[in-house]
């Protein structure tokens, strides 16, 4: 079963405005993180917020948000005010175990996401 | 802020050729992890290693080898090279005790 589900393969949204790029997770670990990742066409894999599956508030990091809902196992990345630059593939991910060193991250399909002027 | 450094970014081999990529973590990190990510795909894991064993394998073919070294740097070794290895390869690292993998800018291995 995909462990990271992205059901949006591309999304547009006009400059200035919100969007919401959806992700869901299956995991019966009751610890993992989520994470998700910008890559421009440039091909660099760029940090974005994190949210602990203990966590009890959502993830906030400048104009990203993560809309964390711990018992529909969505873990849904907003971007607020899109800029031109915020134009690039997004991937969600997810780490399982306790804190673990040996934690790989499991990606999900990516959604490209194109910001009109 | 210091970030993850991969050598080379690009990279052309011929079929049957080896290569070696290089990762040099964020200072003081003791994880490292290797992925690849084939065209129009999401980043594959292929293996990890903390305080310089490994520490997880994922999808690494047999002719690929890693390791950790005393300085914390990894490389990945890439031997027989076949035209699907063609790919960007990345490095992540993380720090114990820290949840987030902060990735290089990739390697970009081209195959002929």
């Amino acid at each position: 079963a995909q462990k990271i589900t992205q059901t949006q393969p591309g999304m547009f949204v006009q400059e200035k405005e919100a969007v919401t790029l959806d992700c869901t997770y299956d995991t019966s670990d009751p610890s993992y993180g989520l994470f998700w990742y910008k890559q421009p066409s440039s091909g660099e894999m760029i940090f974005l917020i994190y949210q602990g599956s203990y966590d009890q508030q959502n993830a906030t990091e400048g104009r990203y948000s993560l809309n964390f809902q711990k018992a529909r196992k969505s873990a849904n990345l907003v971007i607020s005010a899109s800029q031109l630059g915020d134009s690039a593939m997004y991937f969600c991910a997810m780490r399982e175990g306790p804190n673990t060193n040996a934690g790989k991250s499991t990606f999900g399909d990516g959604t490209t996401l194109t910001v009109k002027p | 802020a210091a970030g993850v450094i991969q050598s080379p970014r690009h990279l052309i081999k011929e079929k049957r050729e080896t290569a070696t990529l290089k990762c040099y973590p964020i200072p003081r990190h003791d994880t490292v992890y290797w992925y690849q990510q084939g065209p129009g795909q999401d980043p594959q894991f292929l293996i990890s290693f903390y305080e310089k064993m490994q520490s997880d394998k994922g999808s690494i073919p047999d002719r690929f080898s890693a390791q950790q070294f005393s300085d914390y740097h990894s490389e990945l070794n890439m031997s027989s090279l076949e035209l699907g290895d063609s790919a960007l390869y990345f490095c992540a690292s993380s720090l114990m005790a820290e949840e987030t993998q902060y990735f290089g800018p990739g390697t970009r291995l081209l195959v002929l």
